[in-house]
C-alpha cells in the first residue's frame, strides 16, 4: 500500500522560503506512470493546485505560484520536496502531497496534509 | 488558470439524490474528459471518488456517479446517507500539464 508522509517546519517568518517534504513508501518516486504533486488548502477554503513533477525532472506549476515555486525528486531517498519563496501570511495553509496518475491526471493517494503557518 | 465553479453549499436527506455542478470554461472542462472529484471530510486528506468524468475507483459506492456537459461537470450522490456529509472537490486538467480545482462545495445531510 503506498503511503506519502509530509515533513517540514510548521511555522514560517513573512518573506522566508517555506520548504517541505513528502516521503513515499510502498511505491517509487522514479515511477514513470505517476507524477508526484503538492496541493494546499487555506483555512475554510478550497484546494489549490501547486505543481508536480513527472519523470524527475519535467516540472509543471500553477501559473499564479510559478515564479515562486520548486518541486524536485530525490529518488536515493524516494522523496520530493517543495519550495515557495517570499512566503506571506496568503500562503498559510494545509499543504498536501500527493500521486498523480500520468494521463488520467487524478490524485489517488495524498499525504495526511500538514498545517504551515507564515508568521512573525 | 481560474478556479472551477461549484455551489457552496447543497444538502439532503438521507435517500434522496443530490446533484454538485463544476463549471470551468472551453480551456478546460470542455476541452478534455479528464475532470475527477473528491471527498474530504473535516479534517481529513481529500480521498479520490471520481476519475476521467464518471469511472469510480475500487471501492467507493456507486451511488457515486459523474457526467459532464459542455463545460459543466456534475457529482451526482442517490441515495444519501449520513456519512455523505462532507466537502467535495472538482478538478480538471486544463492542458499543458495544468490542473485547475473547484472551490468546494459543503454538503450537508439533513
Amino acid at each position: 500500500q503506498l503511503q506519502l508522509q509530509e515533513s517540514g517546519p510548521g511555522l514560517v517568518k513573512p518573506s522566508e522560503t517555506l520548504s517541505l517534504t513528502c516521503t513515499v513508501s510502498g511505491g517509487s518516486t522514479s515511477s514513470r506512470s505517476f507524477y508526484w504533486g503538492w496541493i494546499r488548502q487555506p483555512p475554510g477554503k478550497g484546494l489549490e493546485w501547486i505543481g508536480g513533477i513527472f519523470d524527475s525532472e519535467s516540472t509543471y506549476y500553477s501559473p499564479s505560484l510559478k515564479s515562486r515555486v520548486t518541486i524536485f525528486v530525490d529518488t536515493s531517498k524516494n522523496q520530493f520536496s517543495l519550495k515557495l519563496t517570499s512566503v506571506t501570511a496568503a500562503d498559510t495553509a494545509v499543504y498536501y502531497c500527493a500521486r498523480r496518475h500520468y494521463g488520467a491526471d487524478y490524485f489517488d493517494y495524498w499525504g495526511q496534509g500538514t498545517l504551515v503557518t507564515v508568521s512573525s | 488558470q481560474s478556479a472551477l465553479t461549484q455551489t457552496a453549499s447543497v444538502s439532503g436527506s438521507p435517500g434522496q439524490s443530490i446533484t454538485i455542478s463544476c463549471t470551468g470554461t472551453s480551456s478546460d472542462v470542455g476541452s478534455y474528459y479528464l475532470v475527477s472529484w473528491y471527498q474530504q471530510h473535516p479534517g481529513k486528506a481529500p480521498k479520490l471518488i471520481i476519475y476521467e468524468v464518471s469511472k469510480r475507483p475500487s471501492g467507493v459506492p456507486d451511488r457515486f456517479s459523474g457526467s459532464k456537459s459542455g463545460n459543466t461537470a456534475a457529482l451526482t450522490i442517490s441515495g444519501l446517507q449520513a456519512e455523505d456529509e462532507a466537502d467535495y472537490h472538482c478538478c480538471s486538467y486544463a492542458g499543458s500539464g495544468i490542473l485547475v480545482f473547484g472551490g468546494g462545495t459543503k454538503l450537508t445531510v439533513l
